[in-house]
């Protein structure tokens, strides 16, 4: 059964910065481009950013731009999303998601069940 | 980039209604169009991908169909459980664009 299990949400200050990890199993995670996705209260679903199997390929929505970082480490079947410069608009649920294998012209699923960052003083 | 217009944001019905939510997409994006239900605090769940194929494991009562940059999913007969969010979302690329959801909620 994949399972994707997200871990190191919580509160931080504005400015200030977090790690999340996503850990996979179940599934030949080495072959699956992985995304980040994030749900801020009142607001639907976006995306946040993507990563290919072999981490040679990366993209960012314009507002993490510069600020996130999306990598992973197949050996431990994990994948982390560094997130420097908080402010409020990243107060969100953070949800990670296997692609199928590709996200580009592809889906995201399945998805793991989040983790909440809230950015407050 | 590709703007995705969900309509309606809300909907009441009854178990046992067939309801249809609609997105459009604001440039051909071909079938590229993916169809998620979320439920507060659990994962977001694939219903529908490349615009008509239903996911495995998800029941036959939900459906998927396009014309042009239309797309429509639809829930033959609702069941209690499928009171939630549903989004639809672009693939075509960065900025995978989601609709703005529409919560369906019991009448």
């Amino acid at each position: 059964e994949v399972q994707l299990l997200e871990s190191g949400g919580g509160q931080v200050q504005p400015g200030g910065s977090l790690r999340l990890s996503c850990a996979a199993s179940g599934f030949a995670f080495s072959s699956y481009s992985m995304t980040w996705v994030r749900l801020s209260p009142g607001k639907g679903l976006e995306w946040v950013a993507v990563i290919s199997g072999n981490s040679v390929d990366l993209d960012y929505a314009d507002s993490v731009k510069g600020r996130f970082s999306i990598s992973r480490d197949n050996s431990k079947s994990t994948l982390y999303l560094h997130m420097n410069s908080l402010s409020a608009e990243d107060t969100a649920v953070y949800y990670c998601a296997s692609c199928s294998p590709h996200c580009l012209r592809g889906w995201f699923g399945p998805w793991g069940q989040g983790t909440l960052v809230t950015v407050s003083s | 980039d590709i703007q995705m217009t969900q309509s309606p944001s809300s909907l009441s019905a009854s178990v046992g209604d067939r309801v249809t939510i609609t997105c459009r997409a604001s440039h051909i994006i071909g079938n590229y169009l993916n169809w998620y239900q979320h439920k507060p605090g659990k994962a977001p769940k694939l219903l529908i991908y490349a615009a008509s194929s239903l996911q495995s494991g998800v029941p036959s009562r939900f459906s998927g169909s396009a014309f042009g940059t239309d797309f429509t999913l639809t829930i033959s007969r609702l069941q209690p459980e499928d009171f939630a969010t549903y989004y639809c979302q672009e693939s075509t690329g960065s900025p995978y664009r989601f609709g703005q959801g529409t919560k369906l909620e019991i009448k």
